[in-house]
């Protein structure tokens, strides 16, 4: 079985802060990981995808095998980057559907 | 607008009365899956077809929901005998090469 766990359901930093989200995943074979991102009142949009290895907004992440994880960072947190952001797993099987975490909510002040 | 479109935007039913929601995909894209997300959580997986065959069905889609995408375009959900159990936001992505493109959701309430 496939599993995504975000541990913090809300970050709250404030402005130029560093930003870390966790994400750990269990997952027997090769995974791809993404990271959505769900600004207020709009649909969830694609922030990252592990195998594109891009840097989107300043942010990053990186796929850990030996720790299961794919934790999103950015160095300077801005206010805008204020919304949800969620973690998700694709097995890479024939459906590749989803596997979403449940979230965590990050909070940027002034 | 090229996105995922889905109608309604907004639902409100009573108990046990049948409600459909649409989908309208990225054209060129051949994957279509439903979603449901409750509050706090993040959104769990109905269905998917490709083209046309509907291809899974989680362990979520009871009997009284059913899916269709009879042209391999736009699909449509159902669900049958509404409980308040189901009052959710009913997601729609499609899909193409892995890379997943999310409709607006259908907000479903039951009464």
């Amino acid at each position: 079985a496939q599993r995504v766990t975000q541990p913090e359901k809300l970050l709250s930093v404030f402005k130029g802060a560093p930003v870390e989200l966790k994400c750990n995943y269990s997952y027997s074979g090769s995974p791809e990981l993404f990271w959505y991102v769900q600004y207020s009142r709009q649909r969830l949009q694609l922030l990252l995808r592990h195998i594109s290895r891009e840097s989107i907004k300043g942010f990053t992440a990186d796929l850990n095998k030996g720790e299961t994880s794919f934790h999103l960072k950015k160095p300077f947190a801005q206010e805008e980057d204020s919304a949800m952001y969620y973690c998700a797993l694709s097995g890479g099987t024939g459906r590749r559907a989803l596997t979403f975490g449940s979230g965590t909510r990050l909070q940027v002040q002034p | 607008d090229t996105g995922v479109s889905q109608d309604p935007r907004h639902k409100i039913t009573k108990r046990g009365q049948n409600v459909t929601f649409r989908c309208d995909p990225i054209s060129e894209h051949n994957r279509l899956y439903w979603y449901r997300q409750t509050l706090g959580q993040g959104p769990e997986f109905l269905t998917y077809f490709q083209n046309e065959a509907q291809l899974e069905k989680s362990r979520l889609l009871s009997d009284r929901f059913s899916a269709e995408r009879p042209k391999g375009s736009f699909s449509t959900l159902e669900i049958q005998r509404t409980e308040q159990g189901d009052s959710a936001m009913y997601l729609c992505a499609s899909s193409l090469d892995g890379g997943y493109t999310f409709g607006s959701g259908t907000r479903l309430t039951v009464v």
